[in-house]
């Protein structure tokens, strides 16, 4: 299964963008690159899912170098509702493996 | 649309006790998943399913069961509950492999489960 880093926690303040990256040197040929955001006290929620390149949806944007050893995760004009805990998974098997995350405030 | 719900929500058990979490779904999806959440560990896989009667080990299995005998029902136990597995528990559903880049998981609300 490959690994991921990511920063252990990032601050923000509202309306400014925001970049996690996450380091997945070991990644293998079929993994998907897969980002989830956990709010307390709830479970993990799907934020965006990516292969290579870029993807984007309406709440998130993918950005994936050529060789997918790492990924990069931009929230557009964070606001204070976006403070979360983000991870990054990578794999192809039938199950998911969870990082520590990276922690997010944003402040007003 | 009820989704994915556990229970109970919170539950206060002694050492030595044996304690089942329940976990339902409604989406008729193949594959679950039970995960426990501790401070400084972010999700840890403790066993999945990838279909009725078909259960697989994750990371720390160690000192749970679970059993599929339905699609939408996945019970986790706790044979002999220690201290050490005191955690929130979160269970989750696909309709396929979330990490094949064809589904995701969705996840329940969690268990908050307390060892004295």
């Amino acid at each position: 299964l490959a690994k991921t880093t990511q920063p252990i926690s990032m601050d923000s303040y509202e309306g400014q963008e925001v970049n996690i990256t996450c380091s997945h040197n070991n990644i293998a040929t079929n993994d998907y690159i897969t980002w989830y955001q956990q709010f307390p006290s709830q479970g993990p929620r799907f934020i965006i899912q990516g292969y290579k390149t870029k993807v984007t949806n309406e709440v998130a944007s993918l950005f994936i170098p050529a060789d997918r050893k790492s990924s990069t995760l931009s929230l557009p004009r964070v606001s204070l509702s976006d403070t979360a805990v983000y991870y990054c998974l990578v794999d192809n098997t039938d199950k998911l493996i969870f990082g520590t995350g990276t922690r997010l405030q944003v402040f007003p | 649309d009820a989704g994915i719900t556990q229970s109970p929500r919170y539950k206060i058990t002694e050492t030595g006790r044996q304690v089942t979490l329940m976990c339902h779904q409604t989406w008729s999806h193949s594959y679950m998943f039970w995960y426990r959440q501790d401070l400084g560990h972010g999700l840890r896989l403790i066993y999945y399913s990838a279909a009725a009667d078909i259960t697989d080990k994750g990371e720390v299995p160690d000192g749970y069961v679970v059993s599929r005998s339905k699609t939408e029902n996945f019970p986790l136990t706790l044979e002999s509950a220690t201290r050490s597995q005191t955690s929130v528990y979160f269970c989750a559903s696909s309709f396929s492999s979330g990490g094949s880049g064809t589904d995701t998981q969705y996840f329940g609300p969690g268990t908050r489960l307390t060892v004295l």
